[in-house]
Formats: C-alpha cells, structure tokens, sequence
C-alpha cells in the first residue's frame, strides 16, 4: 500500500552541526506534509507543514525541502542543540478535504551529543 | 499555540474492565477530533476520525465496538477502550483541528494505558 517512510531509524549529530532528516512518500496524490517533533513520552509537537505547490518553507532554524519528482521530503535543523534530541516524523494528510487526518512515517530518532 | 489536553495522562486497568479517556481542546473549538495509537518504538497509527454531533468515522482495522468514541461537544471527544486487554495498552493520543479551515492539527499529551 502507499506509504510515508523514513530511511534512517537513527541519527548522531554533535551540537552545533546541523541534522538532516529524511522521509520519504509514496502517494503521488498528497498535497500536504507537516514534521512532527515527539520527545519521550508526550504527543507529538508541531515544527514545520508544507504543500505541494512548494519547494521549500523555512522557520527558526529549520527548513523542510519537498522534492516532488521523487516523492521524497527532508527536514534540516541548523545549528542543532541538546534539546532538539527527540524523535523526529514527517505525516502526510490523507483526508483530501478532511485535514488533519495524518498518515505517519516510522520515524527519525535524533541524538545530540555536547 | 492552541491546546489540546488529554485525560487521564496514564492508568492501569484490570483486563475485562473498560477505560475512558477523555480529548479536550482548550482554548479553541474543534468540529473534528483524531484519535490515534502508539506502541513503544513505533509510529502513530490513525485509529478514528471523531466528528462533533455525528458518528465517528474509524479506520480499517480498527474495531469500532472495541474502542467507542464519543463528541459530545465543540471541546471535548472520549475515546472509551471496552474489555480492555492486555494487548490494549499502548499510548493513545488525541489531535484537534480548529475550526475554519485551519490546517494544522494540535496533539495532546497522550495517554498511556496499561492493562494487567
């Protein structure tokens, strides 16, 4: 079936590089993408949505790029610090006119290290 | 950022008894309510879609008798698990979308139930 997938389960950056995080989707259909931050134990928190008429979409200190032609969407976090350690997954709207109706990928843990 | 506040943040049940959580958006309205499950390590799976005055609309899979969902009003949906099991527990999560159009979809803190 269709799906949103991550290719790496796990990521190590020290502080202060930056992290790039990979997912990739498979519904050619889908029009709109959100990364999510979980830290251990609480919901899922919010960090940057997309749609399909664009490329790209910046906020404070990340960047979400969309790469339509290969279904693939990636989340770069500049700069990453200790308290961005969490596990990291990009959803994809599946509800056509129903939003918020997400489909998630497997998910990204990142790890800082000072 | 609206919020979106779950209830109980986690209990312990016997199995054969029946849980209710409870998804309460506090600051905003929200027609429509998400449910969704988590197993350690694993992702978020849509278990329902919760709808203000209506049925709730369940994924396939998902056994709609098993996990009962009620929105009675604007802020507040229930997520009941009946029978409960000891393959029940897991994390389960609430989102809610404001009204109007709004796209971005506010997550509670989840609820972690297990089942003894």
């Amino acid at each position: 079936g269709e799906s949103v997938g991550l290719h790496l389960p796990t990521l190590s950056v020290q502080e202060g590089d930056n992290s790039i995080i990979n997912c990739a989707y498979s519904n050619s259909a889908s029009d709109y993408f959100i990364w999510y931050k979980q830290e251990s134990g609480k919901g899922p928190q919010f960090i940057i949505d997309i749609r399909s008429n664009m490329d790209k979409r910046q906020g404070q200190r990340v960047t979400v790029l969309l790469n339509k032609t290969v279904k693939h969407l990636s989340l770069q976090i500049a700069a990453t610090q200790p308290g961005d350690s969490a596990v990291y997954f990009c959803a994809e709207n599946m509800g056509g006119s129903t939003l918020g109706r997400l489909y998630f990928g497997r998910g990204t843990q990142l790890t800082v290290w000072p | 950022g609206a919020v979106v506040s779950q209830h109980p943040s986690w209990v312990i049940c016997k199995s054969g008894t029946s849980v209710k959580i409870e998804c309460r958006s506090l600051d905003f309205q929200a027609t429509t309510m998400f449910w969704y499950r988590q197993f350690p390590k694993k992702s978020l799976m849509l278990m329902a879609t919760s709808n203000e005055g209506s049925k709730a609309t369940y994924e396939q899979g998902v056994e709609k008798d098993k996990f009962l969902i009620n929105h009675a009003s604007l802020t507040l949906s229930t997520l009941t698990v009946t029978s409960a099991h000891p393959e029940d527990s897991s994390f389960y999560i609430c989102s809610a979308r404001i009204v109007a159009g709004n796209t971005e979809a506010f997550f509670g803190q989840g609820t972690r139930l297990t089942v003894v």
